[in-house]
């Protein structure tokens, strides 16, 4: 299957400093980036669609002001982090799409950001 | 907003033994897909359902989708031990954005 690379697989940074992390396609080209978060021992929550070229799509609750997303080409996005606090400390992953008649996303291995 | 439930949460099996997970949508389907997500790993695509009653069979693994499009299961047969993780169950009801329900993380005991 197509391979999705994520940049960095783990972080540690201070609260109010921003942390970038990058996801890109290697292997194909993706219409659409998602990026998801996940909670220990819990579901995907879907934080944004990326549209190459475009803003941008965030989830209702999703702050996007705070997660900043970038989609410079068909085979990267980034997740830009700012003032991180704590709380946000969380597992980051990303998917591509490759849009038209394929449905399946594949997945980045993730990025554990954590906030100290 | 589309809710996708899925249940059971948990799900302890002896090896040998039979495992199944549901998956349950508030409103219709285009597709549904699944995903495995080994512990420490991320989500990995198994296969997606499109088709109305849509049956689909990996090996030990038979997926399943309902008449109306809203409901989906994962049946496993005869579990091993490299069958441990999270499922995911990720239904698309409009097109690129799936919903992903909350999972079934299965144990097996040898």
């Amino acid at each position: 299957g197509a391979v999705v690379s994520q940049h960095p697989s783990w972080v540690i940074c201070k609260s109010g400093t921003s942390v970038k992390i990058e996801c890109r396609s290697l292997d194909f080209q993706a219409t659409t980036m998602f990026w998801y978060r996940q909670f220990p021992k819990q579901s995907l929550m879907l934080m944004a669609t990326s549209n190459e070229g475009s803003k941008a799509t965030y989830e209702q609750g999703v702050e996007k002001d705070k997660f900043l997303i970038n989609h410079a080409s068909l085979t990267l996005s980034t997740l830009t982090v700012t003032s991180a606090h704590p709380e946000d400390s969380s597992f980051y992953i990303c998917s591509a799409w490759q849009g038209a008649n394929s449905y399946e996303q594949y997945f980045g291995p993730g990025t554990r950001l954590t906030v100290t | 907003g589309q809710q996708v439930m899925q249940i059971p949460q948990y799900q302890h099996v002896q090896e040998g033994e039979d495992f199944t997970t549901y998956c349950n949508s508030s409103t219709t389907l285009s597709n549904i897909q699944w995903y495995k997500q080994r512990p420490g790993g991320h989500p990995v695509f198994l296969i997606q359902l499109v088709k109305s009653g849509e049956v689909k069979k990996q090996k030990r693994l038979t997926f399943q989708f309902g008449e109306a499009k809203k409901n989906s299961s994962l049946h496993i047969t005869a579990t091993q031990t490299t069958d441990v993780g999270t499922y995911f169950c990720a239904g698309e009801a409009r097109a690129g954005k799936s919903t992903f329900g909350d999972g079934t993380t299965l144990t097996v005991k040898p």
